[in-house]
């Protein structure tokens, strides 16, 4: 059975740096791209960041362009996001995303998230 | 640009059948798109993904009540004989020639 499990989620004050991870298992992890969901709690889903199976593309959204980056170490089976000059407005739940080829961004695999509170 | 249009809000009764939509924007209407299911308190999971021709590939463990089918620059998510569990958040995704995929706004179902 596929699983993701994220980790690393915490309350930080405005403009720290925080690193979520997030365990894989259930399927050959290197053959997958892999995502970084967001929701604010009440709100829809925000695309964060992808990442494809060998590191070669890389992409985040707007909103955390330059502060966030997205890594992934296959021989671990583990993606992480480290997250830097963190704003009010990146609190929210951040979920982890397998998708279901080594580029394409279809979601087929979430984990349950990890909170991010960014506050004063 | 490549945006999904779904209605804020849907609702049905319980054991009714509800159809879910979801809008490419012009010029994507060949697009495939996926279903993915929000239940309160939960994280995302999976439902299915819906090609342009109206074919649809489930995720595993889906029950047979979840369809998916196409109209045009439409897809839609079809529930059939509807219990209380599949009171949820419904969120179509597609994706590009980038790394980074696109969410509509989602579907709150409400069952009656």
């Amino acid at each position: 059975e596929m699983q993701l499990v994220e980790s690393g989620g915490e309350l930080v004050q405005p403009g720290w740096s925080l690193r979520l991870s997030c365990a894989a298992s259930g399927f050959t992890f290197d053959d997958y791209a892999m995502h970084w969901v967001r929701q604010v709690p009440g709100k829809g889903l925000e695309w964060v960041s992808g990442i494809s199976w060998n590191s070669n593309s890389i992409d985040y959204a707007d909103s955390v362009k330059g502060r966030f980056a997205i890594s992934r170490d296959n021989a671990k089976n583990s993606l992480y996001l480290q997250m830097n000059s963190l704003r009010t407005e990146d609190t929210a739940l951040y979920y982890c995303a397998k998708a279901s080829t080594m580029t394409i961004p279809k979601i087929d695999c979430w984990g349950q998230g990890t909170l991010v509170t960014v506050s004063s | 640009q490549l945006v999904l249009t779904q209605s804020p809000s849907a609702s049905a009764s319980l054991g009714a059948s509800v159809k879910l939509t979801c809008t490419l924007t012009s010029g994507h209407s060949n697009y495939a798109i996926a279903w993915h299911q929000q239940q309160p308190e939960k994280g995302p999971r999976y439902l299915m993904d819906v090609n342009s021709d109206g074919s649809h590939n489930k995720g595993d463990g889906i029950p047979d009540r979840f369809s998916g089918s196409s109209s045009g620059a439409e897809r839609y998510l079809t529930i059939s004989n509807l219990q209380f569990e599949d009171e949820a958040d419904y969120y179509c995704q597609t994706w590009g020639t980038g790394i980074l995929g696109v969410f509509g706004g989602g579907t709150k179902l409400t069952v009656l």
